[in-house]
């Protein structure tokens, strides 16, 4: 069974930028989709943006001049930047992979595979 | 963007009662909706994608029903371990959106 792991600082200071890494095990980044998704603190859940194997990525709009996902495929492993950090961006982050489902011959892609979380605070 | 609403908010439900949680989409997403469990301090849970597939080791009291813009999770009979916040999720296009969350708890 695939299993994710996030890492990264959990208290970054205002302005400067957010970094994550998910660390994928017991699985390929291929025929997938890698998401991050955050939780802000008693709040529901907002999808942060995808990557695939290829690199091709997709972000929320509204946190797309901010954001950035990239892959290391040697690793096993994807990454979130978020720039310009401020205290709304304090929250739950968890990895997530989206499997594929086919549906009238086009392939959709849902969350199937989540990461314990690791929760990020902005605060100086 | 698709907006997922989900009503009640909360939903408070006596052990062994059905619970019904409703979740409609502002424009058509096919089939193609999904619905996790959260309990606090865990990620989220896959319980049925594609509107009514259960995700493996599901139990059957879970199941989900619709397509198009409405859609519904229902838990046949609750059990203590399904007090739980409940969330319903589009994918059918690049920019996925999730409701608002649907409290179920005891009574």
């Amino acid at each position: 069974q695939v299993q994710l792991q996030e890492s990264g600082p959990g208290l970054v200071k205002p302005s400067e930028t957010l970094s994550l890494t998910c660390t994928v095990s017991n699985g390929s980044l291929s025929n997938s989709y890698w998401n991050w998704v955050r939780q802000p603190p008693g709040k529901g859940l907002e999808w942060v943006g995808y990557i695939n194997y290829s690199g091709d990525t997709n972000y929320s709009p509204s946190l797309r001049s901010r954001v950035t996902i990239s892959v290391d495929t040697t690793n096993n492993q994807f990454s979130l930047h978020l720039s310009s950090v401020t205290a709304a961006d304090t929250a739950v982050y968890f990895c997530a992979r989206a499997a594929p489902f086919l549906s009238a011959r086009v392939y959709y892609y849902y969350i199937d595979v989540w990461g314990k979380g690791t929760t990020v605070t902005v605060s100086s | 963007d698709i907006v997922m609403t989900q009503t009640p908010a909360t939903l408070s439900v006596s052990p062994g009662e059905r619970a019904t949680l409703s979740c409609r989409a502002s424009r058509s997403v096919r089939s193609n909706v999904a619905w996790y469990q959260q309990k606090p301090g865990q990620a989220p849970r896959l319980l049925i994608y594609a509107a009514s597939a259960r995700a493996a080791g599901i139990p059957a009291r879970f199941s989900g029903r619709g397509s198009g813009t409405e859609f519904t999770l229902t838990i046949s009979s609750l059990q203590p371990e399904d007090f739980a916040v409940y969330y319903c999720h589009q994918y059918d296009n690049w920019l996925s959106t999730f409701g608002q969350g649907t409290k179920v708890e005891i009574k």
